[in-house]
């Protein structure tokens, strides 16, 4: 079954410092997405990054990027040089391709950036 | 171009009412999501849409919730009756199909139910 867990409910840095958001799936499809979205206090879903499934390289965006380990199901997303406006909900989300085409989230990490 | 765009941002209703919600997808997106987030239960896929037709819609509580889409450029969630605990923020998406790009999935600002 299609399943994504991020174990850190919240995470704490300061500003400037690198931070790693964990997250680990489950699935059963050969070609699924992975993405990260940012939920900051006025509520809006922002897209962060995208991973495929196929995708050899780590993807980068900015000052994210995107820590894939196929064989561990794991995706975890690094933010460098962590900025104040940063702070916000973090939730990891994967799409499978072939078996059902629906995306699901995980519980969300809360990310606090402190000066 | 325009976004997700839903309707109501803010509904407040007593227990029993029926509740409407409404959503335009990004024109030309062929896929179409409702999920709700609350504190407990975090953000829960509802029901999704492949070219206006239902495809899975295992995430609908209870019988009291329907969606439908008529066409490609709105979908409804109603709620018939609310209850208290339906109280939530819900968030329609669309997205392009997975041939075209990643399948990101594009969100409205949401609306939030209260329930009295």
């Amino acid at each position: 079954a299609q399943k994504i867990t991020q174990t850190q409910p919240g995470m704490f840095v300061q500003e400037k410092e690198a931070v790693t958001l964990d997250c680990t799936y489950d699935t059963s499809d050969q070609s699924y997405g992975l993405f990260w979205y940012k939920q900051p206090s006025s509520g809006e879903m922002i897209f962060l990054i995208y991973q495929g499934s196929y995708d050899e390289q780590n993807a980068t965006e900015g000052r994210y990027s995107l820590n894939f380990q196929k064989a561990r199901k794991s995706a975890n997303l690094v933010i460098s040089a962590s900025q104040l406006g940063d702070s916000a909900m973090y939730f990891c989300a994967m799409r499978e391709y072939y078996n059902t085409d629906k995306l699901i989230f995980g519980t969300g990490t809360r990310l606090q950036v402190f000066p | 171009d325009a976004g997700v765009i839903q309707s109501p941002r803010h509904e407040v209703t007593e227990m029993g009412q029926e509740v409407t919600l409404r959503c335009k997808p990004i024109s030309g997106h062929d896929y179409l999501f409702w999920y709700r987030q609350t504190m407990m239960r975090g953000l829960e896929l509802l029901i999704y849409f492949n070219n206006n037709v239902p495809i899975d819609d295992s995430g609908m509580p209870e019988d009291r919730f329907s969606a439908k889409m008529p066409n490609a450029s709105f979908s409804t969630l109603k709620i018939q009756p609310s209850e208290p605990r339906d109280s939530a923020v819900y968030f329609c998406a669309s997205s392009l199909a997975r041939r075209a790009n990643t399948g990101e999935l594009f969100f409205g600002e949401g609306s939030r139910l209260t329930v009295l």
